[in-house]
């Protein structure tokens, strides 16, 4: 069965410090996303990869970064969280571009 | 880029009635329409997706229809039951194979 885990369902922090969200998938996927969801705009790209090592921005990159050094794991790193970062967080992964994307079940961050 | 708008943002129906949603695209290269339903608390979960190639796709209760020529398509749930009360998003995959996302809906179905 397909699984996609992500490290925190709940995640409180204050402004400027430093913010790991950890994605892990054990479907040997090539390619991994991070969405933040708002109300009323859906899901919008932050960064996505399609290799180990291999990053791209999304829609929304300012403010994040990435690393993926694992092929099973995609992280999300805001180097100095700020209120506005206050969202739910959503990881995602496909084989295939173009295909179904199986999501984790989100990490809701609020930033103090 | 790729723009999706979806209409309605909120819908009621009585239970056993029909749901219709759609969306609008901006993208003409855009060949990949999933329909994703996310329940309260959840994670977004596909249930119907369609390709450029095909006009209409049904699975039980629900359908997709996509009119290329307009840029929009549309999912259509009959006889509503209150499990399907949950937010629905539309998407569509651009040229770069990178989906983006309408606003959302949330379906509330009454018993």
């Amino acid at each position: 069965d397909v699984k996609v885990t992500q490290s925190s369902r709940y995640l409180v922090k204050r402004t400027g410090e430093k913010v790991f969200l950890e994605c892990v998938q054990d479907m040997d996927h090539e390619n991994m996303f991070w969405y933040r969801q708002d109300p009323g705009l859906g899901l919008r790209l932050i960064y996505f990869s399609y290799d180990v090592k291999m990053k791209e921005k999304g829609d929304i990159p300012e403010g994040y970064s990435v690393s993926r050094e694992k092929k099973e794991r995609f992280s999300l790193i805001l180097e100095s969280a700020s209120t506005n970062q206050t969202s739910m967080y959503l990881c995602a992964s496909t084989p295939v571009p173009g295909y179904e994307q199986y999501f984790g079940p989100g990490t809701r961050l609020t930033v103090t | 880029g790729e723009n999706v708008e979806q209409h309605p943002s909120t819908l009621s129906v009585q239970e056993g009635d029909s749901a219709v949603i759609k969306c609008t695209y901006s993208d003409s290269a855009s060949n990949y329409f999933p329909w994703y339903k996310q329940e309260l608390g959840k994670r977004p979960q596909l249930i119907i997706d369609i390709r450029s190639n095909v006009g209409e796709k049904k699975d039980q209760r629900i359908a997709v229809t996509l009119n290329k020529t307009a840029k929009h398509f549309s999912l259509h749930i009959t006889e509503t039951q209150p499990e399907d009360s949950a937010v629905y998003f539309c998407a569509a995959s651009d040229a770069g194979n990178m989906l983006t996302f309408g606003g959302g809906t949330r379906l509330m179905v009454k018993p």
